[in-house]
């Protein structure tokens, strides 16, 4: 069975700084790979995906990811934090083919200091 | 977009007492949902796959009879805690696949406390 590893629980950044948040996982198969976040109070909502194609994905909000199949990581990252992207951090895995369950990391918590 | 909605957001209940929690596709048709369970500081865990109009499948290790798992429309799951004890505490999550098969959407979480 897949399984994904987040490396850092709590994170607390100031505001301007960079982001890079680890992911790994571990499936000897093909997979889809997803970067969650969860606002306090909100849904789980979609950051990014990687399916196919060109291993750096960018999202919504400025935050990209890249997928580097020799480490079986999905690293997300972004420039320059804000306040706003205060939030939980989830790294996901489905296996290619077709959506099925998803399989998560344990999530990351970002606190961004004003 | 397409959105799940999950309700209640949070619920406490007395040991030995029933909770349902419904999980509501509100602009797509879902044949199948998934339910999750989270833990402090651990990761979203599949509990169950809920399917329109069969039996749920369970994930090993989850108590079918102690989980209740419904899903009489393409728009409604839902989510029984029967004879809910302390353990049963945590966070309850929902899913159903988008209508293309690519992604899931997610209900905001329901928080049990059992006391």
């Amino acid at each position: 069975a897949q399984s994904v590893s987040q490396h850092n629980h709590h994170v607390i950044l100031s505001e301007a700084a960079s982001l890079e948040l680890g992911c790994n996982y571990s499936y000897g198969g093909t997979v889809n790979l997803f970067w969650y976040v969860q606002y306090p109070g909100q849904h789980l909502q979609l950051l990014l995906k990687y399916f196919s194609g060109d291993p750096l994905v960018k999202g919504i909000k400025g935050f990209e990811a890249e997928f580097i199949k020799s480490k079986f990581s999905f690293n997300l990252r972004k420039p320059s934090v804000q306040w706003s992207d205060t939030a939980e951090y989830f790294c996901a895995v489905t296996l290619s083919g077709g959506y099925q369950k998803v399989t998560f990391g344990t999530g990351t918590k970002l606190q961004v200091i004003p | 977009g397409a959105v799940v909605s999950q309700h209640p957001s949070w619920v406490i209940c007395k040991s030995g007492t029933s909770v349902k929690i419904e999980c509501r596709s509100l602009d797509f048709q879902a044949t199948t949902m998934f339910w999750y369970r989270q833990f402090p500081k651990q990761s979203l865990m599949l509990m169950a796959t809920s399917n329109e109009g069969s039996k749920a499948t369970y994930e090993q290790g989850v108590e079918k009879d102690k989980f209740l798992i419904n899903h009489a429309s393409l728009t409604l799951s839902t989510l029984t805690v029967t004879s809910a004890h302390p353990e049963d505490s945590s966070f309850y999550i929902c899913s159903a696949p988008s209508p293309t098969n690519t992604e899931a959407f997610f209900g905001q979480g329901t928080r049990l406390t059992v006391v």
